[in-house]
């Protein structure tokens, strides 16, 4: 069956250093896959997305993710991490064909940034 | 303009009532969709609709009944609410099934 894991359930990163959460997801073909943000309170903004291509892909507010077919994973990155970053991030994967086609969450990771 | 949005944004009432939360997107997307967001913020779809039909209704009770009058709304009818009903529901749109979706704020169930 489909399914996304993130294995990091909280984060704690201090502001400045480097940052890398990690996807893996399960599934016979390649899926496309995204990385949201959420703030306390909101709703899911996108951050980046790879459908096909480039297995290097840019977001925004400095995010890139990178896509990996050998070891199903799609892991996001941010050099130096500013204290605005501290929230919740879900990878998502969509999957399917024809008709029938869906997008998965994982649990998420929650960041937290201290200075 | 706010691209996804949805009314209200805090909904607190008795079990056994019944609710409806709005959902509008003024994007022009065709797809629409409807999540629920439990307390461990694991997020999970419950409908899917592409121009106005449904395409995905996962393993959601029937109490929970989406009707879309137009590509533009989708709306969340719940009856006979339960006590594990209380979650933050989310509606999200995109230009196509399978593409970036863009979210609303959420409204906030709290049953009683």
């Amino acid at each position: 069956a489909q399914s996304v894991t993130q294995p990091d359930i909280h984060i704690t990163v201090s502001e400045g250093a480097s940052l890398e959460l990690r996807c893996n997801y399960s599934y016979g073909a390649t899926p496309y896959l995204f990385w949201y943000v959420q703030s306390p309170g909101q709703g899911l903004q996108l951050l980046l997305k790879y459908f096909s291509g480039d297995t290097l892909v840019q977001g925004i507010k400095g995010f890139e993710a990178e896509f990996k077919r050998s070891q199903s994973s799609f892991n996001l990155r941010k050099p130096s991490v500013h204290w605005s970053d501290a929230a919740e991030y879900f990878c998502a994967v969509g999957w399917g064909s024809g008709g029938y086609q869906k997008v998965t969450f994982g649990i998420g990771t929650k960041l937290q940034v201290i200075p | 303009d706010t691209a996804v949005s949805q009314t209200p944004k805090y909904l607190v009432t008795q079990m056994g009532n019944d609710k409806s939360i709005k959902c509008e997107q003024n994007l022009g997307h065709d797809t629409m969709y409807w999540y629920k967001q439990d307390s461990k913020k694991f997020l999970k779809i419950m409908f899917s609709y592409n121009n106005k039909e449904l395409i995905i209704n996962e393993t959601v009770p029937n109490r929970f009944s989406p009707k879309s009058p137009d590509k533009a709304h989708l709306n969340l009818h719940i009856n006979s609410l339960e006590l594990g009903d209380s979650a933050v529901y989310f509606c999200a749109s995109s230009p196509e099934l399978n593409t970036e979706a863009f979210f609303g704020q959420g409204t906030r169930l709290t049953v009683v």
